[in-house]
C-alpha cells in the first residue's frame, strides 16, 4: 500500500501567518494528491486535486505544488475561517489513503 | 445543489451489525462512482469502499474485507454500506462520498455530513 505522511501534526499560528504543510508518498504517485479541509461537524471540503489544481471557490490565498512523492499546501495569509484541520489523500490506486491531519490552531 | 445525506448510525454491540444508507441529489447519481470514508475519533480519515456507477465493481480497505459490503440502488439515488462483525475499531464518522470525476480513483468533490457508528457493549 503507498502511504503518505503528512507533517506536521500540529500547528500554531496567527491571523495573517503564511503555513506550510507537506505530506510524502512511500513512492511515486505523480499528481495523484488532494488536500482536504475538515471542520467539526461539516462535511470535508476539497481544496485541491491533482497535486495543484484549486477547487472552483476555493480561495487564492490556497495554493499547493509537488509531484511522485512531495507535496505541499500553502496557505499565504492565514485567515480566521482557515483554523481546521487538513488531510492529503492519495489516489494513485488502491487503497486510497489519507495523511495523518495537520490540525490548524490559533496561537 | 448537489447534497449527500448519511443516515443508519447508531449504538451497536461488538459483533454486531449496522447498514448505512446515504441519498444523493443534485446531479445523475448513476454517473459516479461512490465511496464511504471514515474517522475515527482523534484519528485520520479512512477511505473504506466504493463502487462503480453501475454496481459491478467495488474495492475495499483491508481491515472490512468479508466484513463490509458496499452496494447502490441507482433508482433510488441511494448508496449502502452494510457492516457485520463491528469491533472498537469500526467506531467512526462513516461519510459518503462523490468522486470528482467519472474514474474510479481520484479526489472527493462532495461529501456528506457524515454518520456516527458507535461500538460498545
Amino acid at each position: 500500500d503507498i502511504q503518505v505522511t503528512q507533517s506536521p501534526s500540529s500547528l500554531s499560528a496567527s491571523v495573517g501567518d503564511r503555513v506550510t504543510i507537506t505530506c510524502r508518498a512511500s513512492q511515486g504517485i505523480t499528481t495523484s494528491l488532494a488536500w482536504y479541509q475538515l471542520k467539526p461537524g461539516k462535511a470535508p471540503k476539497l481544496l485541491v486535486f491533482g497535486a495543484v489544481k484549486l477547487e472552483s471557490g476555493v480561495p487564492s490565498r490556497f495554493s499547493a505544488s509537488g509531484s511522485g512523492t512531495d507535496f505541499t499546501l500553502t496557505i499565504s495569509s492565514l485567515q480566521p475561517e482557515d483554523f481546521a484541520t487538513y488531510y492529503c489523500q492519495h489516489y494513485y490506486g488502491t487503497p486510497i489513503t489519507f495523511g495523518q491531519g495537520t490540525r490548524l490552531e490559533i496561537k | 445543489e448537489v447534497q449527500l445525506v448519511e443516515s443508519g448510525g447508531g449504538l451497536v454491540q461488538p459483533g454486531g451489525s449496522l447498514r448505512l444508507s446515504c441519498v444523493a441529489s443534485g446531479f445523475t447519481f448513476s454517473n459516479y462512482w461512490m465511496s464511504w470514508v471514515r474517522q475515527a475519533p482523534g484519528r485520520g480519515m479512512e477511505w473504506v469502499a466504493n463502487i462503480k456507477q453501475d454496481g459491478s465493481q467495488t474495492h475495499y480497505v483491508d481491515s472490512v474485507k468479508g466484513r463490509f459490503t458496499i452496494s447502490r440502488d441507482n433508482a433510488k439515488n441511494s448508496l449502502y454500506l452494510q457492516m457485520s462483525s463491528l469491533g472498537a475499531e469500526d467506531a467512526a464518522v462513516y461519510y459518503c462520498a462523490r468522486a470528482q470525476y467519472e474514474y474510479v480513483w481520484g479526489s472527493y468533490n462532495y461529501w456528506g455530513q457524515g454518520t456516527m457508528v458507535t461500538v460498545s457493549s
